[in-house]
This record gives structure tokens, C-alpha cells and sequence, in this order.
């Protein structure tokens, strides 16, 4: 099982250019969710999705849109990036139905906007 | 809205030295969990405290929740090298459903000098 993957690892953007960043887990997990982690920041909630075909805001939303495209999948996208969105992006999963919700999580994806 | 918060920020040790990291939440508590990042790593679950007054052990880790559910600590005995990353701590106060959000702590950098 390669658990949570996510694409690219990084990416340089220009001011106002758009992209979408890649999540995937075959855990069969219900919960899926997009973090950014900024130095002395911690993790910081962007979306997360409670199951397939549902998307909620969290702390930091603004500037971003998600799509949970199946189960498996959960996507963030940048429509017109901006310098303060320059950080390390992490998806995570969490099975959602048991006592323990250990969220899991992937690489990262390091974005740099210009 | 819910804050975690976490200190120190940053902690040196020489090895075989103990370390000990303390997190407060504004708001009571469901469960408490920690992860471990290590340098350019993605943050790794540790274990979950879901219990007032809960104690539990890893090893020469040690996990406690308080008993107001408010605050918990991390204490490492005899630090290794292998020790070296950032510890977060993340709250919750959900108590069911696949709903699960975590508000994480700004974390608590440690190294370890050989």
C-alpha cells in the first residue's frame, strides 16, 4: 500500500497563475483532508471532506477550492496564486468510523509563488 | 474559535538529557493526539489520549491528558539522536462521527546535540 500520495512534490508559480494540487490514499479511508504548514505556524486546516461527496471549510480557506472527486481522491486548487500562498501543502486521510483517528499523511507538496 | 497552544518552541538538549513539550487548549478537550515530523519529513502519528487524567508510555516516551482535558504534555526520558524533529499536538472536540477536525499546535522543535 503506498497510503497517501500526492502531486507534484514541488512547484514554482507566478503570481496569478492557477494549479491544482493532487491527493490520493488506498486506505479506503472516508475522511480526507489539505493542510499548510508555514514556519512557527504548524498545520493549518484549509478543506477537508467528512466523506465522498462532501467538502467543508477550514481555518485558512480563503484562495483555495477543493473537489473530493471520489473516495479516493481530493483535490486543492489555486486559481490565482499569490505570494502568501507560498508553504508546504499536506493532504491526510483518517478511516473516520473507528475510536482511534489517526490522521495519515503525505509527502507534502512544496509551493513556491513568485 | 478553538486554540492549541504549545511551548516551548524550540528546545536543545545534549543527548541523554530529558525533554518534556506542554500543550493548553482554550476549550475542553474530546481527545488529544501527537505526531512527530522529522526534518523534512510529514508529521507521523504517535498516539492518542482520550481519557481525563490518561497516562500512557511509548518506550521513553510519555503521554499524559489532564485531567480537566484542557492541557497535555509530551516527556521524552533520555533523549536520543534519534529523537530529533518537531512534536505537534492536536486537539480535538469532536466526539464522533467522520467529521473528525484537529486543530493542531504550532509544535516544539527539538535537537539533540551527540
Amino acid at each position: 500500500n503506498a497510503g497517501v500520495t500526492q502531486t507534484p512534490k514541488f512547484q514554482v508559480l507566478k503570481t496569478g497563475q492557477s494549479m491544482t494540487l493532487q491527493c490520493a490514499q488506498d486506505m479506503n479511508h472516508n475522511s480526507m483532508y489539505w493542510y499548510r504548514q508555514d514556519p512557527g505556524m504548524g498545520l493549518r486546516l484549509i478543506y477537508y471532506s467528512a466523506s465522498e461527496g462532501t467538502t467543508d471549510k477550514g481555518e485558512v480557506p480563503n484562495g483555495y477550492n477543493v473537489s473530493r472527486l471520489n473516495k479516493r481522491e481530493f483535490s486543492l486548487r489555486l486559481e490565482s496564486a499569490a505570494p502568501s500562498q507560498t508553504s508546504v501543502y499536506f493532504c491526510a486521510s483518517s478511516e473516520g468510523t473507528s475510536v482511534v483517528y489517526e490522521q495519515f499523511f503525505g509527502p507534502g507538496t512544496r509551493l513556491t509563488v513568485l | 474559535g478553538q486554540q492549541v497552544m504549545q511551548i516551548p518552541q524550540y528546545q536543545h538538549v545534549q543527548e541523554g538529557e530529558d525533554f518534556t513539550t506542554y500543550c493548553n487548549s482554550s476549550t475542553t478537550l474530546s481527545n488529544i493526539q501527537w505526531y512527530k515530523q522529522r526534518p523534512g519529513g510529514h508529521p507521523v502519528f504517535l498516539i492518542q489520549l482520550v481519557k481525563s487524567g490518561e497516562v500512557k508510555k511509548q518506550k521513553r516516551l510519555t503521554f499524559q491528558f489532564g485531567e480537566a482535558k484542557k492541557n497535555s504534555s509530551l516527556h521524552i526520558t533520555a533523549t536520543q539522536t534519534t529523537d530529533v524533529g518537531t512534536y505537534f499536538c492536536a486537539g480535538s472536540r469532536n466526539s464522533g462521527g467522520s467529521n473528525y477536525k484537529l486543530t493542531f499546535g504550532k509544535g516544539t522543535l527539538l535537537t539533540v546535540n551527540p
